[in-house]
Formats: C-alpha cells, structure tokens, sequence
C-alpha cells in the first residue's frame, strides 16, 4: 500500500548537536509537511512544501530547515538541538484536501 | 492567519452517551473543516470532513455541524464506544489548489465502559 514513512521513529540526543528527520512516501503527492505535537498545543506546522522547488515557512520555523530532495523525499533538520525542541514529529502528505500522516518520530533533546 | 480553537481540552463520557466536541476559525475565506482522530500511539487519521457549502454531513455514529456565520464547527459522537477513546483533531483550510491546513489543539476523549 502506498505509505508516508519516517525515520528514525525515535531519537535522544544532546544540546546542541545537528539531527536530521527523513520522510519518505509513495503516495505520488506533490505537498509534503512537517509538524510538530506537543501535549495541549495541538499540531503545529514547521514547513511545507508544494512542489520539488517550493519550500515554505509554517508558523514555528525558527530553528528548523528543510531540503526537499525529491517528490517524493522531504527532510526535517535541527541545526542546534535545544531542550523545548523536545516533541513528537509528523510529516504528512497531501493530494487534494485529506493529510496522509506519517507514523511519527519522537524526539527527545537533552 | 487563520486560528482554530477547540474545546474542550479533555471530554469523559460513559459508554452509550453522546460525546461534542467544538472549534471555532478566524478566518471567513476557510471553507474546508476536515477532522482527525489519533489514537493512542498512532498518527492521526481523518474521520470527516465538511465543507462550507453545507451545515451537516453524517458518517453512522459520527456528524460534524458548521455554521458559517459565527464561524463555529462541531463533531458530535453518538453512541459511544471504548473505541471512540482517542485525541480529536478539528482544522481549517481553503480547499482546493494549494493551502495548508490549521489544526485546533486537539480533545482527548475518554469513553469510560
């Protein structure tokens, strides 16, 4: 079946080190984006991108960077891990109106 | 940009009773209002959806209302089930062509046998 997949699907890691989420689908989607869920605040969009040459900043991007290596590959990075970025992430995908989620990667920042 | 807020943060219900959960948006553009449902564990997966051409669409023991003039938007739960147990995810977006979705904080709901 055709899937959104994420690794790793868990991370620990220190302050200050660099750390890379991949995504992965075989949707055929074009939109592709990442969020993350903290306890009470819901699913915040970090970036989403329309297309192969599209990149766009969410409403919590500072701190975060993305590369959009394919249609059908979209990677997450940490430049400097801090504690408070410390949350479960999700990349999703998207045809027309419906968000196809990944199964999540939880990171934990020491 | 737009705003989803939702309400409540938490919802217990006994088995067999009616669970509602509520969202409101800011912005009179949006016009999609889908919902998600994340069990625990999971990713979130969409439930129902409606659009702004309509005021109710029904899904067996799921519905979801809107009004679009108080720009409010409700799923309604009937009959529930220890399956209905999960966090509820309402969202708003301009459908069609390119948007990107906003989401409420979500509700957890516990069904209580």
């Amino acid at each position: 079946d055709a899937d959104v997949t994420q690794t790793p699907r868990n991370r620990i890691t220190k302050t200050g080190k660099r750390i890379m989420l991949e995504c992965s689908q075989t949707k055929g989607h074009d939109r592709m984006y990442w969020y993350r869920q903290d306890p009470g605040l819901g699913l915040r969009l970090i970036y989403y991108s329309f297309d192969v040459k599209d990149i766009n900043k969410g409403e919590i991007s500072d701190g975060y960077s993305v590369s959009r290596q394919a249609q059908a590959k979209f990677s997450l990075s940490l430049e400097s891990a801090i504690p408070n970025q410390t949350a479960l992430y999700f990349c999703a995908t998207s045809d027309t109106n419906e968000q196809f989620f990944g199964p999540g990667t939880r990171l934990t920042v020491l | 940009g737009e705003n989803v807020e939702q309400h409540p943060s938490t919802l217990s219900v006994q088995e067999g009773d009616s669970a509602v959960i509520k969202c409101t948006y800011s912005d009179s553009a949006s016009n999609y209002f889908p919902w998600y449902k994340q069990e625990l564990g999971k990713r979130p997966q969409l439930i129902i959806d409606i659009r702004s051409n309509v005021g109710e669409k029904k899904d067996q023991r799921i519905a979801v209302t809107l009004n679009k003039t108080a720009k409010h938007f409700s799923l309604h739960i009937t009959e529930t089930q220890p399956e209905d147990s999960a966090v509820y995810f309402c969202a708003a977006s301009k459908s069609g062509g390119y948007q990107k979705v906003t989401f409420g904080t979500g509700t957890k709901l516990q069904v209580i046998p």
